[in-house]
């Protein structure tokens, strides 16, 4: 399976404390996403990192790749308790699949 | 732009009915996929379209159908509701380019709620 694993499955810390999430996968990719999802909402799209990228900010946002590890991480600075919601990474397949495959997130609390 | 649009946002049917899930997108984004999330699951492909007139199945695609007339519109089918598909539906669309492929960033529908009882 292309599925790969979010890690941790639930994080909890102190408002303006960084958080670090990470994504591991199986096969190549061409890229990885990261998407947010407050509870009972749809998913937004965070950040894109291609597969020839190692390291990409937005805001507050900052992703990596190592693709000779297969993982990614995501690191959300100073955190808010906005920030609260569930995180996922999505692999975007290099084997001509056009089938997005999602792991099962991330959970962040961000306690105020 | 409305973006992706999903109607209805929550629906109970019983055992045995049939309902579409509607889809649309106003982003003239040739790639539309339909995912299921269940509690502490992430979400798993039903069907997807490259473009209209093409759909193929994705991950978990029985007791669903799909079709794919225009480009704006993606309407998922259950054919005969059992319990096992109460989950929240989402839809997304991108853009492909050349490639055809779904490489690029996905845009979602905000759910439906659908129970079946």
């Amino acid at each position: 399976s292309q599925q790969g694993e979010e890690d941790p499955q639930a994080l909890s810390i102190q408002e303006g404390e960084n958080a670090t999430m990470n994504c591991s996968y199986k096969t190549s990719i061409n890229n990885l996403q990261w998407y947010r999802q407050n509870s009972g909402r749809g998913l937004v799209h965070l950040i894109l990192i291609r597969s020839n990228e190692r390291e990409k900010h937005s805001g507050r946002l900052r992703v990596t790749l190592d693709t000779s590890k297969k993982s990614s991480s995501l690191l959300i600075t100073a955190s808010r308790a906005a920030d609260t919601a569930s995180y996922f990474c999505v692999r975007i397949s290099n084997f001509g699949n056009e089938k997005l495959t999602f792991g099962t997130g991330t959970r962040l609390t961000i306690i105020p | 732009n409305a973006g992706v649009t999903q109607t209805p946002k929550f629906q109970v049917l019983k055992t045995g009915q049939s309902m579409t899930l509607q889809c649309a997108q106003d982003m003239n984004h040739e790639y539309m996929s339909w995912y299921r999330q269940d509690p502490g699951m992430g979400l798993r492909l039903i069907h997807y379209s490259v473009g209209a007139g093409i759909t193929d199945q994705g991950e978990v695609p029985n007791g669903y159908n799909v079709s794919r007339s225009t480009t704006e519109d993606f309407p998922l089918r259950l054919l005969s509701a059992a319990p096992s598909q109460t989950s929240v539906y989402f839809c997304a669309s991108s853009y492909s380019g050349t490639s055809g492929r779904a490489t690029d960033t996905q845009y979602f529908g905000p759910g439906t709620r659908l129970t079946v009882l």
